[in-house]
């Protein structure tokens, strides 16, 4: 099956400062999601983006296909940023009901 | 406000001894997904459902079972939990299935075994 790989795993900022998390997968994807979950649990979709860039606020996500790669960018971060972010896709052989998560990049922002 | 919501939000349950999660949807979604979550680690696929239709992952243990009684319901019962069996439990929707949908999570159930 396809693999996902994020880095880095672990992330810490202060506030204010920009950053890029990274998701490798190892085959062509069908849908790739960005996701975090908060420190209580709650997992919260940032970005559908299988290719193409889009932005919502200070999030920023692209994707490369071709080169099998996503980033997320967080600008001007804030504590309230804080937790886990996971990048999960569908493979291309898959009608869309198998998403295999990434181990996920956990970040804390300092106050 | 259309959601996904699982009650209840922590449970305890003995060494054996059945238990139940539950999960609802207002959006009217055609599938309805249950995942592990085990500590630090990402959410696992056990299975899902598409209308009826149930589909089980290949490694999710016999241990775990789900019905889907309505739309917008959707159950997992563990039989007999073990300490591994530990975790957060998430329950995700989406509209189809296809492949260009996003999945809305429930906040989880975490599960205690004593």
């Amino acid at each position: 099956g396809i693999q996902v790989e994020q880095s880095p795993p672990d992330l810490i900022l202060q506030e204010g400062a920009n950053s890029t998390l990274r998701c490798n997968f190892s085959d062509s994807v069908n849908n790739l999601q960005w996701f975090h979950q908060n420190p209580w649990g709650q997992l919260i979709n940032l970005f559908y983006i299988p290719s193409g860039t889009k932005q919502n606020g200070r999030l920023s996500a692209t994707t490369v296909a071709t080169e099998r790669y996503s980033l997320l960018y967080i600008s001007s971060s804030q504590t309230t940023d804080s937790g886990v972010y996971f990048c999960a896709v569908e493979g291309g052989d898959n009608y869309g009901q198998n998403f295999v998560f990434g181990p996920g990049t956990r970040l804390s922002v300092l106050p | 406000d259309a959601m996904v919501i699982q009650n209840p939000r922590y449970q305890v349950t003995q060494f054996g001894k059945p238990v139940t999660l539950s999960c609802s949807q207002t959006l009217n979604h055609n599938v309805m997904y249950w995942y592990q979550q085990k500590s630090s680690q990402a959410p696992k696929l056990l299975f899902h459902y598409y209308d009826k239709d149930f589909n089980n992952e290949a490694d999710t243990p016999d241990n775990f079972q789900s019905r889907r009684p309505n739309t917008s319901f959707c159950f997992l019962d563990i039989r007999s939990p073990g300490l591994g069996d530990a975790a957060m439990y998430l329950c995700a929707t989406s509209i189809d299935g296809g492949q260009q949908e996003t999945q809305y999570f429930g906040p989880g159930t975490r599960l205690l075994v004593l």
